[in-house]
């Protein structure tokens, strides 16, 4: 499983748009790129996944490169309600695991 | 939305003692996982689960540990001879399609595990 590097933590203001970014320089050519969130004592929860170039859906958008090796989740006009976790995950094709590293823990500020 | 429901929402047992943690995937989800998270740390694999059998295990998931999908709705994680440092969040979560195809797992919202 490709390695992922995250900021620990940002903070931002409501209403800004955020970007996260993170790294994963060993991803290989059947890997995908997963986001989740985290609030505290909850779950994690899906946020969007993305094989290249630019992925948008309801909640964020997802931008990766042409050589993937890093990606940036997009979160327009943050709520304090989005201070969260957020995980970078690489996924495989046919895995069946996730592999959660720390995160970047976003803090919106009012 | 359809979610996963886990239960207990907590529980507390004296170090020794078997625990069961339950779940209720979505009704049409085919993959089922057990999650957990000890407090201020990552989230770790455990266990995928699916037509009714263990698909893949961590290096976590060893002989005290144990799950079960007894009927068509539930899916249980026990622990046997819980010891202090068992005592984590435990998620359980499900899926409809393999993780590295869709993504996405839905996960509950967690049976937190405090082992005295």
């Amino acid at each position: 499983l490709a390695k992922t590097t995250q900021p620990i933590s940002m903070d931002s203001y409501e209403g800004q748009e955020v970007n996260i970014t993170c790294s994963h320089n060993n991803i290989a050519t059947n890997d995908y790129i997963t986001w989740y969130q985290q609030f505290p004592s909850q779950g994690p929860r899906f946020i969007i996944q993305g094989y290249k170039t630019k992925v948008t859906n309801e909640v964020a958008s997802l931008f990766i490169p042409a050589d993937r090796k890093s990606s940036t989740l997009s979160l327009p006009r943050v709520s304090l309600s989005d201070t969260a976790v957020y995980y970078c995950l690489v996924v495989s094709y046919g895995n069946n695991r996730l592999a959660f590293g720390k995160g970047n823990q976003v803090v919106v500020i009012p | 939305e359809p979610e996963v429901t886990q239960t207990p929402s907590h529980q507390v047992t004296q170090m020794g003692q078997e625990v069961i943690l339950r779940c209720v995937p979505i009704s049409n989800h085919l993959y089922f996982y057990w999650y957990r998270q000890i407090l201020g740390q990552k989230v770790e694999f455990l266990v995928s689960f699916y037509n009714n059998e263990i698909s893949e295990k961590s290096e976590i998931f060893d002989d005290q540990f144990s799950v079960e999908r007894p009927d068509g709705s539930n899916f249980t994680l026990k622990i046997r001879s819980t010891k202090l440092e068992d005592s984590a969040m435990y998620f359980c979560a499900s899926s409809a399609g393999l993780a590295g195809v869709t993504g996405e797992l839905f996960f509950g919202e967690g049976s937190r595990l405090t082992v005295l």
